[in-house]
């Protein structure tokens, strides 16, 4: 069965430090991995994906994600975060041959100036 | 490109009514259209997937004859919640795929809030 944990209910990061948002992953066969972010009472809007090619993928926002096969991780990543930068985030997967996302828990980031 | 509508964003109904959710693909053609529900602080569950000229396929657990999805083109899914209960509040999102696109990416509407009394 596939699943994705995101260990973290809250990450709480100061203005301008590094901020890392951790998700690993169990899926059949090669996984496509995506980050998403949620405002309140929003959607969610597509930051980043892994669906081949190189680990480190960079996406929307100045946000990147490694894709780590060995420890079945693909966590989120950004040099230096900014307040408008605390929402949810959440990490998802893709099976191979099926359309269904299978979502984490989510992780609630905070940005303190 | 690839945006995704939902109507209305915000619904309050009495228990025992049903309500009507809209999901549309505003600029794009879905196929595929999928149904999340979501409590607060917590992740996206889906419901069924929505398959335009057929039937929706739901997941396990969720009553097909409560939660009425209906595809009839390929820009607009409907979700019905029958005879709702206090226990249907929730956060429904849907999102959609776009027919023919290699992305494997998923485009999520905004949201509508439910709320039953």
């Amino acid at each position: 069965a596939q699943s994705v944990a995101q260990p973290e209910d809250q990450v709480n990061v100061a203005e301008g430090n590094p901020l890392t948002v951790k998700c690993t992953y169990s899926v059949s066969g090669n996984p496509y991995l995506f980050w998403y972010v949620q405002y309140p009472n929003r959607g969610l809007q597509f930051l980043l994906k892994y669906i081949t090619g190189d680990n480190l993928v960079k996406g929307s926002y100045g946000f990147e994600a490694e894709f780590n096969k060995s420890q079945t991780s693909f966590h989120l990543k950004k040099p230096s975060a900014l307040v408008s930068d605390s929402a949810l985030y959440f990490c998802a997967v893709r099976e191979y041959n099926f359309n269904k996302f299978y979502f984490g828990s989510g992780t609630k980031l905070n940005v303190k100036p | 490109g690839a945006v995704v509508s939902q109507h209305p964003s915000r619904v309050i109904c009495k228990s025992g009514t049903s309500v009507k959710i809209e999901c549309r693909s505003l600029d794009f053609q879905a196929t595929t259209m999928f149904w999340y529900r979501q409590f607060p602080k917590q992740s996206l569950m889906l419901m069924a997937t929505s398959n335009e000229g057929s039937k929706a396929t739901y997941e396990q657990g969720v009553e097909k004859d409560k939660f009425l999805i209906n595809h009839a083109s390929l820009t607009l899914s409907t979700l019905t919640v029958t005879s709702a209960h206090p226990e249907d509040s929730s956060f429904y999102i849907c999102s959609a795929r776009v027919d023919r696109d290699t992305t494997y990416e998923q485009y999520f509407g905004p949201g509508t809030r439910l709320t039953v009394t």
